[in-house]
């Protein structure tokens, strides 16, 4: 089973829509959680960090669910700029060697 | 500010050759790291450096080589490149102070015949 999976998509929605994508990860010590963007043949970009309480930054909501060992990232009212790679990322914390990144979630949004 | 760049974009090499992919960051971070990515797979981590003069080995360091010249600068070398080692390359830099922010480099696109 890998350290962190996520659904390769591609997820393909009308401009507006809303989209959820879910990440799993496996080690229950794992302590940071991130969502970056990637655009196609680009370098992954930070999109938000994800805190217990969860978080939202605009239309981008992020939810961290311990019990279950996932964290999820909402899309609302979706533009056609946010078509991209989502990568999940987990990191155990003090433990710089044990940043694990997800294969990534494509999402594409049509007009 | 530069942020993470990284040099060649672009290399294409010859089974058993060597080469240096280097990367120099900006923002004072102490912390540096080696990626690479292949298609399904996500990033990997090759080798780190938690600091200026210290190096440590990640996931998949076999055939690869590092040096922390200084706080700025990060190099990986390949000693003798071999067709597995075809990959985009990105070098990231990481804030500190608990965020675990990482900033990545444009990437190279590395190909081995």
């Amino acid at each position: 089973r890998k350290e962190v999976e996520q659904d390769p998509g591609p997820f393909n929605v009308p401009e507006g829509a809303t989209v959820a994508f879910n990440c799993t990860y496996s080690n229950s010590a794992s302590q940071s959680f991130f969502w970056y963007r990637q655009d196609c043949r680009k370098e992954p970009k930070l999109l938000m960090s994800v805190y217990s309480s969860g978080n939202e930054d605009g239309r981008f909501t992020a939810q961290l669910n311990r019990a279950s060992q996932y964290i999820s990232l909402l899309i609302r009212d979706s533009k056609l700029s946010d078509s991209a790679t989502y990568l999940c990322v987990v990191n155990i914390e003090g433990s710089a060697s044990k940043i694990i990144f997800g294969s990534g979630t494509r999402l594409s949004i049509r007009p | 500010n530069a942020g993470v760049t990284q040099t060649p974009k672009f290399q294409v090499l010859k089974t058993g050759q060597s080469m240096t992919l280097q990367c120099a960051q900006d923002m004072n971070h102490n912390s540096m790291y080696w990626y690479r990515q292949d298609p399904g797979m996500g990033l990997r981590l090759i080798y780190y450096s938690a600091s200026e003069g210290t190096t440590d080995k990640g996931e998949v360091p076999n055939g690869y080589n590092v040096s922390r010249l200084n706080k700025r600068e990060f190099s990986l070398r390949l000693e003798s490149a071999a067709p597995s080692q075809t990959s985009v390359y990105f070098c990231a830099s990481e804030t500190s102070g608990g965020t675990n922010e990482q900033f990545f480099g444009p990437g190279t696109r590395l190909t081995v015949l």
